[in-house]
């Protein structure tokens, strides 16, 4: 079976510190993968998302970037994190072609203080 | 670029009401999906429409599917407790691109 593993659950870290999110997918190829933020009691907006290694498309321009260094692995990053990069965030995988549905890891929350 | 609506942001109902969400695309979808978060959990996935009209039925929640493919619904009939949450639409566009656009949520809470 699949699972999705996402960490760590949480994270507080000074305003221009580093950021490493990973993301790792198992029981299946050449997934499709997401990173989605929710601020507080808001909506999830798409962030970044990969069809191939190497392969990122950016959603939003912002203070973050993504990387695919292998098929199942999905990382987050950013060089100098602000205040407003605080949240949840949730990496999800998918299966190529079909949209019947996306896998949620258990999600990441950030607070940058 | 795509942006996808639901209203009402908030819902507040009587234990036993019924319950609707509404979800609103800009651009034609090739599909759309349902998905439930749990407070301080990740969405999980509830259901899929494909076709135009579709409607699909899960128990007590009943979906539909626009004819127009641009817009759906998510109605509960007599919520329970285990309703509350935040529910989500998320759809795929007709570019090919695999991306997946998530709804702004309706948050569901059950006054006992």
């Amino acid at each position: 079976s699949q699972t999705i593993h996402q960490w760590p659950a949480t994270l507080v870290q000074p305003v221009g510190s580093p950021l490493s999110l990973e993301c790792t997918v198992e029981g299946t190829s050449n997934p499709n993968l997401y990173w989605y933020r929710q601020a507080a009691g808001r909506g999830l907006q798409l962030l970044f998302y990969s069809v191939g290694i190497g392969q990122i498309s950016s959603e939003v321009p912002q203070n973050l970037s993504a990387s695919r260094p292998q098929d199942r692995q999905f990382i987050l990053s950013s060089k100098k994190l602000l205040l407003s990069d605080s949240g949840f965030y949730l990496c999800a995988w998918a299966r190529q072609g079909d949209f019947t549905e996306a896998f949620f890891g258990q999600g990441t929350r950030l607070t940058v203080v | 670029g795509q942006q996808v609506m639901q209203i009402p942001q908030y819902q507040h109902v009587q234990e036993g009401e019924d319950f609707t969400t509404y979800c609103n695309s800009s651009t034609t979808l090739s599909n759309i999906q349902w998905y439930k978060q749990r407070p301080g959990g990740h969405p999980v996935f509830l259901i899929q429409l494909v076709k135009s009209g579709e409607v699909k039925k899960q128990k007590r929640l009943t979906f539909q599917f626009g004819e127009a493919k641009k817009n759906s619904s998510l109605h509960i009939t007599a919520t329970q407790t285990t309703d509350v949450g935040t529910y989500f639409c998320a759809g795929g566009d007709n570019f090919g691109n695999e991306k997946l656009t998530f709804g702004t949520g309706t948050r569901l809470t059950i006054i006992p």
